[in-house]
């Protein structure tokens, strides 16, 4: 079956920009998650969307938002782009958010100039 | 206290040698304690995971040990082979927040033949 994935793969921004990033879960996930990778703070919660509601968040400046939609898919938007917002963002989708496991994206790498 | 610490950072094994990756935490209510093993342009991928009321798991080659009263874990590769070349991260999660995985800082794996 076809994994999770993310649009588009790369993706560069001038600062002060907004960006606005896609993801597509395995078929018949309703749970995602996206995550923030960086060399320096490693790999960091963003927020999870389960059934069009956001049900986790972490420590992110509100630049940093989300939707799902009702078929399960999921955007992240990042408003005002800073230089330090250039990162690896990793979607991934469970079934319903449990323990069961998380299937990741090859994720978006956004460059910030 | 939502931290998961990793060592070492970087670590390199003859081929067949047993690498190990050691992590501590100090939340006691973490219950799920994942490793993922990530591949160079590839999101994370689970590849074992234990929770606190074992002190074992074995999954092939790869063995999670969890000390409990110690608050650490460390995972074991045996008879390591240059295809587990990769970086992986152990990680906690809690009941209350399922989704919000805390990762450690990863640790760079290369085998040598």
């Amino acid at each position: 079956k076809a994994g999770v994935t993310q649009t588009p793969r790369y993706l560069i921004k001038t600062r002060g920009q907004q960006v606005t990033l896609s993801c597509s879960p395995i078929s018949g996930h309703r749970s995602v998650s996206w995550y923030q990778q960086t060399p320096g703070q490693g790999l960091q919660f963003l927020f999870e969307y389960f059934s069009e509601t956001q049900r986790n968040k972490g420590n992110f400046p509100g630049r940093f938002s989300g939707r799902q939609f009702s078929n399960s898919r999921s955007e992240m938007n990042v408003s005002t782009l800073e230089l330090g917002d250039s990162a690896l963002y990793l979607c991934a989708s469970s079934l319903d958010g449990g323990r069961d496991g998380y299937t990741f994206g090859s994720g978006t790498r956004l460059t910030v100039v | 206290q939502q931290q998961v610490k990793q060592s070492p950072q970087s670590l390199i094994v003859q081929k067949g040698g047993i690498p190990i990756i050691n992590c501590a935490y100090e939340n006691t209510a973490f219950d799920y304690f994942p490793w993922y093993q990530q591949f160079p342009g590839k999101g994370p991928a689970l590849l074992i995971a234990i929770r606190p009321d074992v002190s074992e798991k074995k999954e092939g080659r790869f063995t999670i040990s969890f000390n409990k009263s110690a608050k650490q874990f460390s995972l074991h590769i045996m008879d390591s082979q240059p295809g587990d070349s990769a970086t992986y991260f152990c990680a906690a999660s809690m009941e209350s927040s399922a989704s919000k995985i805390i990762f450690g800082s990863g640790t760079r794996l290369s085998i040598r033949p």
